[in-house]
């Protein structure tokens, strides 16, 4: 069964440092692109990083780019999201998405649950 | 930066066809997806490459996209379907990834 796993959140000060990880089963990391998404409480979906099938390019959002950094470990299957520098506005849930197909234009089919980060002081 | 604009809440009654809009500069010549977020839940693809279903997802959803207009419609609308629905394009000019404002279905 296809299936992503987020883990890794939790409440982290301002300035501080934080690091996410998604465990895929089912499927390979390296066979698909994996997206970051996060969803503010009570806001809508914000899409933050994309790792290429392949591995070779990362995209990130604005709000995100210089912070955060996206990364997989395909002996373990695993995405991670490394987040430094955190912000208040970071505080969202933030899910492990996988890219349908190997262009831009395809569709985010296999959502992870989440997993929580809230950043406060 | 590209911007996709919803109804913030649409309402229908049961059994009778709800249409959820997706507005954007020339959204006609961008594929768009379609996501279901019902309460508490993660999101799921509805409706990707502007009118295709996933398997698994009932034929009572459909889509269009011409001109600045994409279009979600769920036809015989159930108790179930409430939920939100977000659009979504590959903006190519900042290659970034766009959810649309989301639009919450009550019926």
């Amino acid at each position: 069964q296809v299936q992503l796993v987020e883990s890794g959140g939790g409440v982290v000060q301002p300035g501080r440092s934080l690091s996410l990880s998604c465990s895929a089963s089912g499927f390979t990391v390296n066979t698909f692109g994996l997206h970051w998404v996060r969803q503010a409480p009570g806001k809508g979906l914000e899409w933050v990083a994309l790792l290429w099938h392949d591995g070779s390019k990362e995209y990130y959002a604005e709000s995100v780019k210089g912070r955060f950094t996206i990364s997989r470990d395909t002996s373990k299957n695993t995405l991670y999201l490394q987040m430094n520098n955190l912000r208040v506005e970071d505080t969202a849930i933030y899910f492990c998405v996988r890219l349908r197909g190997h262009n831009f234009i395809s569709a985010f089919d296999v959502w992870g649950h989440g997993t929580m980060v809230t950043v406060s002081s | 930066s590209y911007v996709l604009t919803q109804p913030p809440s649409v309402s229908v009654a049961p059994g009778q066809t709800a249409e959820i809009t997706c507005g954007g500069h020339n959204i006609g010549r961008k594929t768009v997806h379609w996501y279901q977020q019902k309460a508490g839940q993660a999101p799921v693809l509805v409706i990707y490459h502007d009118s295709d279903r996933p398997s698994g997802i009932p034929e009572r959803f459909s889509g269009s996209n011409s001109g600045n207009t994409a279009t979600l419609i769920i036809s015989r609308v159930e108790v179930g379907d409430e939920a939100d629905y977000y659009c979504q394009v590959w903006d190519s000019d900042s290659t970034h990834f766009v959810f649309g404002t989301g639009t919450e279905v009550t019926v």
